[in-house]
């Protein structure tokens, strides 16, 4: 059974770091891209950050970028996100999603964890 | 980038009904467009992908259709746990946008 179970979401002041961990079972990990998703409090979906199965190429949404960086540990089934100079606009659900290939081109978000809360306040 | 807008922003509907939520790219997408159900409290679901395949064990009540620029998900004879909250996703191109959501309620 696929499970992606994400941790280490806090309360942290304006300007501070926090780094968050997605632990993956149950696939190869390795042979998955990974996103970051997150939700804001009672608000849509916002697509953070990719990461390739082999950790390059990575792309980041603009309202992260320079902030926040991605990154995995095939070794240890996880993926990352480091966020640092967080901001109140950052306070949100964060979700790692797996991409899906099969026979398409482009992919899906075919598995999900529970999300980790990250809240951005003084 | 490429901006997706839906539509209605929410809708009310009674169990029995077809309800069909509209997707818009700002630009041609192909087929690159995956649907998803989000219940309260809970992650995301896929519910459709490449705009009109069925994910697996997804009822047979959701379909998608559409190519380019605008997309439709349709359920048919919508059920009580239907109601949640609808999001497409362009993944042709990054940032893998979404939509601002389609809130399904009872009526």
């Amino acid at each position: 059974e696929v499970q992606l179970v994400e941790s280490g979401g806090g309360l942290v002041q304006p300007g501070g770091s926090l780094r968050l961990s997605c632990a993956a079972s149950g696939f190869t990990f390795s042979s998955y891209e990974m996103n970051w998703v997150r939700q804001a409090p009672g608000k849509g979906l916002e697509w953070v950050s990719y990461i390739s199965s082999s950790g390059s190429p990575i792309y980041y949404a603009d309202s992260v970028k320079g902030r926040f960086t991605i990154s995995r540990d095939n070794a240890k089934n996880s993926l990352f996100l480091q966020m640092n100079t967080l901001r109140a606009e950052d306070t949100a659900l964060y979700y790692c999603a797996r991409g899906y290939y099969g026979n398409s081109a482009y992919p899906r978000f075919d598995y999900w964890g529970q999300g980790t809360l990250v809240t951005v306040s003084s | 980038d490429i901006q997706m807008t839906q539509s209605p922003s929410s809708l009310s509907a009674s169990v029995g009904d077809r309800v069909t939520i509209t997707c818009r790219a700002s630009q041609s997408i192909s087929t690159y467009l995956n649907w998803y159900q989000q219940k309260p409290g809970k992650a995301p679901k896929l519910l459709i992908y490449v705009a009109s395949s069925l994910q697996s064990e997804v009822p047979s009540r959701f379909s998608g259709s559409g190519s380019g620029t605008d997309f439709t998900l349709t359920i048919n004879s919508l059920q009580p746990e239907d109601f949640a909250t609808y999001y497409c996703q362009q993944s042709y191109s990054t940032p893998r946008t979404f939509g601002p959501g389609t809130k399904v309620d009872i009526k």
